[in-house]
């Protein structure tokens, strides 16, 4: 069983249009984490959110979680080619050092 | 130097050989993590330490055996793999405080044949 789900798994769009990403659970998380794969590298972190409804903007991304902690999105303004890769949720539970809990990943391309 | 450094990139090997995996990170950190990532399936935890103590084998398989000398050194040792072992082996670390945030290496891509 999945803990996050994560839709669409594929994601193929022209440059210049935007784009939700979602992230959702029926469980709680303390924290909520997105990050971005590109090919042959580890991920990196994007953002971390902590408080239900909260919201966070970097650049052309916002991101927002639930107000029940349980589920996140992640918009994406004007996309761009850069934007591809793929963006992992992971959502933190408890207090146990290394309990993170990823979803399966959103596979997003851009095409010029 | 990146902030976490993992060699080799890329291993083909048997599955009678014994390699390992090093990670290296320069951030300060206290904690350090090993995760599989295998296609069309979520990253999963294999190994944590904290300090140099394994606080965390999630089911692992023997096959694996993780050491870590001190909190910037971590290898993952392998020996006799099978075919399905062959995937992205990502360490990460963190500072082990607060809200966990993952700094992760570019893996090693490893292929058993």
């Amino acid at each position: 069983t999945q803990l996050l789900e994560q839709s669409p798994q594929f994601l193929s769009i022209q440059e210049g249009e935007n784009l939700t990403v979602y992230c959702n659970s029926s469980s709680v998380f303390s924290s909520l984490q997105w990050y971005r794969q590109e090919p042959g590298e580890g991920p990196v972190l994007l953002v971390t959110v902590v408080t239900g409804g909260e919201v966070k903007k970097l650049k052309r991304l916002t991101f927002q979680f639930g107000d029940a902690r349980k589920d996140s999105s992640l918009h994406i303004t004007a996309a761009q080619p850069g934007d591809t890769g793929l963006y992992l949720c992971a959502g933190e539970r408890g207090s146990t050092l290394g309990r993170l809990y990823f979803g399966r990943g959103t596979q997003l391309t851009v095409w010029p | 130097e990146t902030g976490v450094t993992q060699t080799p990139r890329h291993l083909v090997m048997g599955m009678t050989n014994k390699k390992s995996l090093k990670c290296e990170q320069h951030l300060g950190h206290n904690a350090m993590y090993w995760y599989k990532q295998s296609a069309k399936k979520p990253l999963e935890l294999m190994f944590v330490y904290n300090f140099k103590e394994q606080t965390e084998n999630n089911s692992v398989p023997s096959r694996f055996s993780p050491e870590c000398p001190n909190s910037s050194h971590l290898f993952l040792h392998l020996h006799t793999l099978q075919p399905e072992d062959s995937a992205l082996y990502l360490c990460a670390s963190s500072s082990g405080q607060g809200v966990e945030k993952l700094f992760f290496g570019s893996g090693t891509q490893l292929s058993v044949l």
